[in-house]
């Protein structure tokens, strides 16, 4: 069955240092993969979009990587802050007609000072 | 509008009752998204339209789901007999396929649905 797994439990780092998330899944073909960040209460808010055919895409502290071989992405935050606390969603966007979205469960980040 | 409105923002509902949920997109957003959210869950894709296409129905966990969108703007999600599995926040979403990044989903801020 198709399936997006991301780190079930909460990421507990220190201030300063680089956060990594994990977003793996299977039997999917995707053209592209997404980044979302959701804090309590609010809808999920774009982060970041990689393409099948890119291997690294970056915007200021964030850095996504993309590795259809192995079918994860890894999406980082550097010299992280407790402001980057929130939930971190991975997104494919499956194209099987429609545009429709398939959603990780996310993951917990907690950025201790 | 400056973003994707949904109201209300929270509904109690005792069991067995109807219930409408409604999302205003960003305008000339072509694309609109429903989606569930339990506790503790990712996001669980319902339904979704794309202009005058016929929607994609396909996420609707039973025939007690609908959803409407009418002139190509505002949606209304209908739950109806409302059952206590029903209760999460339903996030609406919205997104233009037709200029700039066309992949990037603006959401609402939800509507927290409790079935008691």
């Amino acid at each position: 069955s198709q399936k997006i797994e991301q780190n079930s439990e909460a990421l507990n780092i220190q201030e300063g240092k680089t956060a990594t998330l994990t977003c793996n899944y299977t039997n999917y073909s995707p053209a592209y993969l997404q980044w979302y960040r959701q804090d309590p209460g609010r809808g999920p808010v774009f982060l970041l979009l990689i393409r099948e055919n890119e291997k690294e895409k970056r915007k200021e502290r964030l850095k996504v990587t993309f590795d259809t071989t192995l079918k994860q992405s890894l999406f980082h935050i550097t010299a992280s802050q407790p402001a980057d606390s929130a939930t971190y969603l991975c997104a494919l966007d499956v194209y099987s007609g429609t545009y429709k979205y398939i959603f990780g469960t996310g993951t917990r980040l907690k950025v201790l000072a | 509008g400056a973003g994707v409105s949904q109201s209300p923002s929270n509904k109690v509902t005792e069991k067995g009752k109807d219930v409408e949920l409604r999302c205003d997109p960003i305008s000339g957003h072509t694309a609109l998204y429903w989606y569930r959210q339990s506790l503790g869950q990712g996001l669980e894709f319902l339904i979704y339209f794309q202009g005058n296409s016929a929607p994609d129905k396909s996420g609707l966990p039973s025939d007690r789901f609908s959803a409407e969108r009418t002139g190509g703007s505002v949606s209304t999600l209908t739950i109806q007999r409302t059952q206590q599995e029903d209760s999460a926040v339903y996030l609406c979403a919205s997104r233009d396929l037709l200029a700039g990044v066309p992949y990037e989903q603006y959401f609402g801020p939800g509507t927290r649905l409790t079935v008691t």
